[in-house]
């Protein structure tokens, strides 16, 4: 158990809607990441908060975009979906801005039908 | 984009054989990492090398980040059932950015 935690575990739902992925970090880690990892593309870095401020963009889509709260859990949100979206969404934490020990969560699992 | 490549893609091998998967790229990194992604979980950090050319050892596990910090290699000794899993490279770059690589999926059959 790395101590991230991401819900729902499993997401289904239909093209065009919209969806919200949340994830609380580690005790005490400021930074929070995004990734997308599907069957073709591999893992992709999304995005990172750091502290509640946007710490450094990746391959994110304009449909997609994040927050990260006060109590530093953090949310991604995922409209206009396509079927394309369906993948896997981790949630990483780290203490610090730098990326250099980075603890993943379980995941969620979304389904576009 | 910074592309890493892994190879094998896929490796099955008998327990106790010796086995090496290499992750080459053409782009520079300042550090690299290696994750251990077992079904239904999140990557697992192994190990980051920093420097070109150190080699890191994790008791079966050997990794070694080549002298340009371009390439990586991860070498398992005698496989164990419990080694199997997808193995991932991630290199980060300047930006603080951290790229993964394609993967290799490894099967160790007792």
């Amino acid at each position: 158990d790395s101590g991230v935690t991401q819900t729902p575990k499993h997401l289904i739902t239909a093209t065009g809607q919209r969806v919200t992925l949340r994830c609380s970090p580690r005790s005490g880690d400021l930074s929070v990441y995004w990734y997308q990892q599907s069957l073709d593309q591999g893992l992709q870095f999304l995005i990172q908060y750091y502290n509640g401020e946007e710490r450094a963009k990746g391959n994110i889509l304009e449909r997609f975009s994040a927050q990260q709260f006060p109590d530093l859990h953090s949310e991604l949100n995922l409209s206009s979906l396509e079927l394309g979206d369906s993948a896997l969404y981790f949630c990483a934490s780290s203490v610090d801005w730098g990326v250099y020990e980075q603890y993943f969560g379980p995941g969620t699992r979304l389904t576009v039908t | 984009t910074q592309l890493l490549e892994q190879s094998p893609q896929f490796l099955s091998i008998q327990e106790g054989e010796n086995l090496t998967v290499y992750c080459n790229s053409s782009s520079v990194f300042s550090s690299l990492q290696w994750y251990r992604q077992e079904p239904g979980e999140g990557p697992v950090l192994l190990v980051t090398v920093v420097t070109g050319g150190e080699v890191k050892k994790l008791k079966r596990l050997t990794f070694q980040f080549g002298d340009a910090r371009k390439d990586s290699s991860l070498h398992i000794t005698a496989a164990q059932p419990g080694d199997t899993g997808l193995y991932l490279c991630a290199g980060l770059t300047g930006a603080n950015n951290l790229f993964f690589g394609t993967g290799t999926r490894l099967t160790v059959i007792p």
